[in-house]
């Protein structure tokens, strides 16, 4: 049983479009993350967030956590926005982590 | 800015061989973590660290062991790689609610 579940696990999109990643999640959490991974390896984090909204550029995420739920939303889709997006949630102590298997987004031009 | 550097981003080793990946940060945080990404299976914890000479099992520790002799460096060792290790793993380091990841290591055993 995984604590995170991401979907869709695989997304090809053109252009130019609204993209939707969605993320739920089973236990308490104290934050959940979005993380970006290229191609190659490295893994950066988009967001922290414990309730509401944030956006950074085209990117914008949201959390409801009655329903235990998180989104990612991305606005005018670009091929350099490809590489696999991650969803995860700190525990309430703060020292635990669960991850989602991650989505794997292609934005073909 | 966060600094999490590791000592390979490509290796290969033979099966039966020891191999040891090293992590070093430079944000002195108390915490540090190795995982291993496979496709469809996501990040899983092997070990984690919340002090030197500190170390904690995670989901997945058999086949492997940690060191952490000094707070800004957690290294993993491979007593003797297995074709199953062919991986890629990615340390981190954080303070409490946050991680920091390295670039990770792509570990090949032919």
């Amino acid at each position: 049983k995984n604590e995170v579940e991401q979907s869709p696990q695989n997304l090809t999109a053109q252009e130019g479009e609204f993209i939707t990643i969605n993320c739920s999640y089973s236990v308490g959490i104290s934050a959940l993350h979005w993380l970006q991974q290229h191609p190659g390896g490295g893994i950066v984090s988009l967001f922290m967030l414990s309730s509401g909204k944030k956006k950074h550029g085209r990117l914008i995420a949201t959390i409801n956590i009655q329903e235990k739920h998180s989104s990612l939303h991305i606005t005018a889709s670009h091929p350099r926005d490809s590489a696999v997006y991650i969803c995860a949630v700190t525990s309430l102590t703060g020292n635990q982590f669960y991850f989602g298997t991650g989505t794997s987004l292609t934005v073909i031009p | 800015d966060v600094k999490v550097t590791q000592s390979s981003r490509y290796l290969v080793k033979r099966t039966g061989e020891k191999v040891f990946l090293e992590c070093v940060q430079d944000m002195d945080h108390e915490n540090m973590f190795w995982y291993r990404q496979d496709p469809g299976l996501g990040l899983r914890l092997i070990y984690f660290s919340y002090d030197v000479k500190m170390k904690e099992k995670g989901d997945i520790p058999e086949g492997y062991s940690v060191s952490r002799e000094k707070k800004e460096r957690f290294s993993l060792i491979l007593e003797s790689a297995s074709t199953n290790q062919t991986s890629m793993y990615l340390c981190a380091s954080g303070d409490p609610y946050e991680q920091y990841f390295g670039p990770g290591t792509r570990l090949t055993v032919t």
